[in-house]
């Protein structure tokens, strides 16, 4: 079984409806991120969150809210879908020492 | 804020030969990591190499090396005896060392081909 699963791994959904992307880990790392990547963008960072009551806004986070379940999930939220949120979403995880981060499989999530 | 800069965006290399990919970042930081991830088309993020912006050696992993100069902000990632496998993206990324900052910011980059 994958380190850090996301679900699903694609999916369509039209402009206007709400969406949940989902990330659970068996690192047992506090830190999790959630990146988004564009082409000719790299991935960028919306949210991340350095326990279960700590979040924090990423450099791209409107348009997005996030939710800390439990050390092991971490779930990011599309409130109100738009096609420019058409993109690749990684849910990654760290601890805070080592410096590496441990990437799910990516969702792609397509706004119609 | 921490910038990471890839300025090649494709790059072509034939098998068995060595290429380098280049990425230079903009820090005020002295304690810091830096990164290659290799993105297949399978869309995994796979980590290939790894500094430690205090340690003057250069890191390398058997094909894969890196040569790093701090001074010049520079980190460029070296892939001798290139195989068809190697054909990926490729994303230089940057850490701080500070706990409570383990944040990554990726470069935009390098699509690798592989020429048979």
């Amino acid at each position: 079984d994958a380190d850090v699963t996301q679900t699903p791994r694609n999916r369509i959904t039209k402009t206007g409806k709400r969406i949940m992307l989902e990330c659970s880990q068996t690192k047992g790392h506090d830190r999790m991120y959630w990146y988004r990547q564009d082409p000719g963008l790299g991935l960028r960072l919306i949210y991340y969150s350095f326990d279960v009551k700590d979040i924090n806004k990423g450099e791209i986070s409107d348009g997005y809210s996030v939710s800390r379940q439990a050390q092991a999930k971490f779930s990011l939220s599309l409130e109100s879908a738009i096609p420019n949120q058409t993109a690749l979403y990684f849910c990654a995880t760290s601890d805070h020492a080592g410096g590496r981060a441990f990437f799910g499989q990516g969702t792609r999530l397509t706004v119609v | 804020a921490q910038t990471v800069t890839q300025s090649q965006p494709e790059m072509s290399v034939q098998e068995a030969e060595t290429v380098t990919l280049s990425c230079t970042y903009d820090t005020s930081e002295s304690d810091y990591y830096l990164f290659w991830y290799k993105q297949p088309p399978s869309r995994q993020m796979i980590l290939v190499i790894r500094q430690e912006a205090y340690k003057q050696q250069n890191a390398t992993e058997n094909r894969f090396s890196v040569n790093f100069q701090k001074a010049a902000k520079s980190f460029s990632l070296k892939i001798s005896d290139s195989q068809l496998g190697d054909a990926a993206m490729y994303f230089c990324a940057y850490r701080r060392g500070n706990f409570g900052n383990e944040k990554l910011t990726f470069g935009t980059g390098t699509r690798l081909t592989i020429i048979p």
